[in-house]
Order: C-alpha cells, then sequence, then structure tokens
C-alpha cells in the first residue's frame, strides 16, 4: 500500500518559485513512476510531467517545460515539484501520482494535494 | 496531440438511473492506456477504470469500461448518492504523453 504525503500550503509572489514535495511511504520510489497534475480553482486535471519509464528520463508537458523541474532524493523516497516564474495563473493545488507499478499508465495513488496561491 | 472530448459538460439524474458518459479522443489510443477517475469536492482524483476496462481495486462492479479506437463510455449502472461527482478520462501514449479530457459534472436531478 502506497501512501503520498505531499508538504503544505504555500503562498508566493507572482515572479518567484516554489517546491512541493511528496513523501512516498509503503514502497520505495525507485519502484514506482510519479507524475504531478495541478487543478486550478473550479477547473480541470492538466498534466506537468513525470518519470518515462520507457525512456528512463523525467518528461514534461509542453506547457511547463522550461518552468517546471521534477526530481527525486531516492535517499529519503521524496519526489520534488519546483516551478519557476510564478503568475497568478498558476494558483492551483498540485497533486503527486503514482500507479501500483513502474509501468503503470493510470495513476491509482494520489498525495493529499498542495494548495499554491500566487498573489502580489 | 491527442485531445480528449467528454460530453455531456453536466449530467442531470437521480439515484438509482443509469449513467452514461463518453469520452471521445482525436486520435486512436490503446485501450491499455484509456482510465476514468471520480472526483469529489476537496477530494484528490480516484481511479475507477483503466486499461478501458478494468475496474480498480475497491470499484463497485456497478461501474465499467468499455470502448476502443477513439470512442470510449464510462457506464454507472445504478446511481448511488455517493457516486455524484466530476469524471475525467485520460489518456497515457502518444505526445503529449498524457492528457485528461474536461470532466463530466454528475449531479443530483
Amino acid at each position: 500500500q502506497v501512501q503520498l504525503v505531499q508538504s503544505g500550503a504555500e503562498v508566493k509572489k507572482p515572479g518567484a518559485s516554489v517546491k512541493v514535495s511528496c513523501k512516498v511511504s509503503g514502497y520505495t520510489l525507485t519502484e514506482l513512476s510519479m507524475h504531478w497534475v495541478r487543478q486550478a480553482p473550479g477547473k480541470g486535471l492538466e498534466w506537468m510531467g513525470g518519470f518515462d519509464p520507457e525512456d528512463g528520463e523525467t518528461i514534461y508537458a509542453q506547457k511547463f517545460q522550461g518552468r517546471v523541474t521534477m526530481t527525486e532524493d531516492t535517499s529519503t523516497d521524496t519526489a520534488y515539484m519546483e516551478l519557476s516564474s510564478l503568475r497568478s495563473e498558476d494558483t492551483a493545488v498540485y497533486y503527486c501520482a503514482t500507479g501500483t507499478r513502474k509501468y503503470s499508465s493510470s495513476w491509482y495513488y494520489w498525495g493529499q494535494g498542495t494548495l499554491v496561491t500566487v498573489s502580489s | 496531440e491527442i485531445v480528449l472530448t467528454q460530453s455531456p459538460g453536466t449530467l442531470s439524474l437521480s439515484p438509482g438511473e443509469r449513467a452514461t458518459l463518453s469520452c471521445r479522443a482525436s486520435q486512436s489510443v490503446s485501450s491499455s492506456y484509456l482510465a476514468w477517475y471520480q472526483q469529489k469536492p476537496g477530494q484528490a482524483p480516484r481511479l475507477l477504470i483503466y486499461g478501458a476496462s478494468s475496474r480498480a481495486t475497491g470499484i463497485p462492479d456497478r461501474f465499467s469500461g468499455s470502448g476502443s479506437g477513439t470512442d470510449f463510455t464510462l457506464t454507472i449502472s445504478r446511481l448511488e448518492p455517493e457516486d455524484f461527482a466530476v469524471y475525467y478520462c485520460q489518456q497515457y501514449g502518444s505526445s503529449p504523453r498524457v492528457t485528461f479530457g474536461q470532466g463530466t459534472r454528475l449531479e443530483i436531478k
């Protein structure tokens, strides 16, 4: 049974960066492929990027290329998502999500979400 | 780029009725890589169906998925009060690697 516990809510000013963490328990990060999804208030789900086991690398949605960095600390089984040059449109709940195995194409496990508010 | 279009945008039904939700892809999607999620207010999405038709662990059998190619369907055979939520389809495959539909809101009539 995988549990994903995310860091707490953040308030940032436009132009700043935010780094959200996702602590894995029950499995090790190396057994999973972690993805990040965000949801703006009242809007749908938007995939930001994640680990692609077929390519063996992290891939990003084109919309976020150059502004997002996803990293993993396997010593602590913690995944991170850092988004830079924040603007008001980045206000959203950010989720980490993963499947039951490394090559899962759907995500059974989700973090509780981290609200990031971008406001001057 | 694969775009997923869900219909209807909102579906108003009563408990006990049957719900049929549609997800249409702009290009063919492998059935192995089509999933459905349920999301309630203030909660993370919950995986219902993967591989187009396989129920995730713990999902009641009133939920079923079907379809292939560009047309996929989520059916809820007899609506329970807890089923009223927003439903999303998701594909995993070609560029972009992952896309979601815009969602269908299932509301109580």
